[in-house]
């Protein structure tokens, strides 16, 4: 079952902040957050684990509640390079280590 | 700086043909994996390597097989092809098993006739 993510899209002035929800019904292990611009191959920009370790892009922010197996992606301050579409990927508690399952994607649109 | 080869961009293929989609990676890494991507529903884990000739099912594998028989090589088969696997397959790959980045290759369009 695949995490579901919130909005589906948001349009975004320079220099305005958005958050993208991720959430998930299952228990989680990790969460990764990746950012696809038109016509690229997905980029990674973080991984937060079950226990509250983050790694990942140090100019972008991002929390996980492992109450509500809901993960959050703060975009502040935001850029024109930040547009694109962000997914995230859940990694469930009772899943094989490899097994990512993604969402549908936020399509982020930054104007100036 | 990692690469992710995929061997076409686009592909056009007939209704039952054997295709065979390639992907390579430079990076020396032990897991690969293969996605498609479609409109609102993301990417989905077709299957994925942790070493060669070892793999797992991923949530989609029905009509799809995969071969690793080199280390950097990751090969997506589908047996006969169908008007419902008209879509964008992306490879990947990574290191590691517990916090792990993927990188990702820049995707094959295959359409079926």
């Amino acid at each position: 079952q695949q995490p579901v993510q919130s909005p589906q899209a948001v349009i975004l002035r320079e220099g305005e902040d958005a958050v993208i929800n991720c959430s998930s019904s299952k228990a989680l292990y990790s969460v990764h957050w990746y950012r696809q611009k038109h016509g690229e191959a997905p980029v990674f920009l973080m991984i937060l684990l079950k226990g509250g370790e983050q790694k990942g892009h140090e100019k972008i922010s991002a929390s996980f509640n492992e109450k509500k197996q809901q993960s959050s992606l703060y975009l502040t301050a935001s850029q024109l390079s930040y547009s694109g579409t962000y997914f995230c990927g859940t990694r469930r508690i009772t899943d094989s280590w490899g097994k990512l399952q993604f969402g549908a994607g936020t399509q982020v649109v930054v104007t100036p | 700086d990692v690469k992710v080869t995929q061997s076409s961009r686009y592909l056009v293929k007939r209704t039952g043909e054997k295709v065979f989609l390639e992907c390579v990676q430079d990076m020396d890494h032990e897991n690969m994996f293969w996605y498609r991507q479609d409109p609102g529903l993301g990417l989905r884990l077709i299957y994925f390597s942790y070493d060669v000739k070892m793999k797992e099912k991923g949530d989609i594998p029905e009509g799809y097989s995969v071969s690793r028989e080199k280390k950097e090589r990751f090969s997506l088969i589908l047996e006969s092809a169908s008007t419902n696997q008209t879509s964008m397959y992306l490879c990947a790959s990574s290191t590691g098993t517990s916090a792990y980045e993927q990188y990702f290759g820049p995707g094959t369009r295959l359409t079926v006739t």
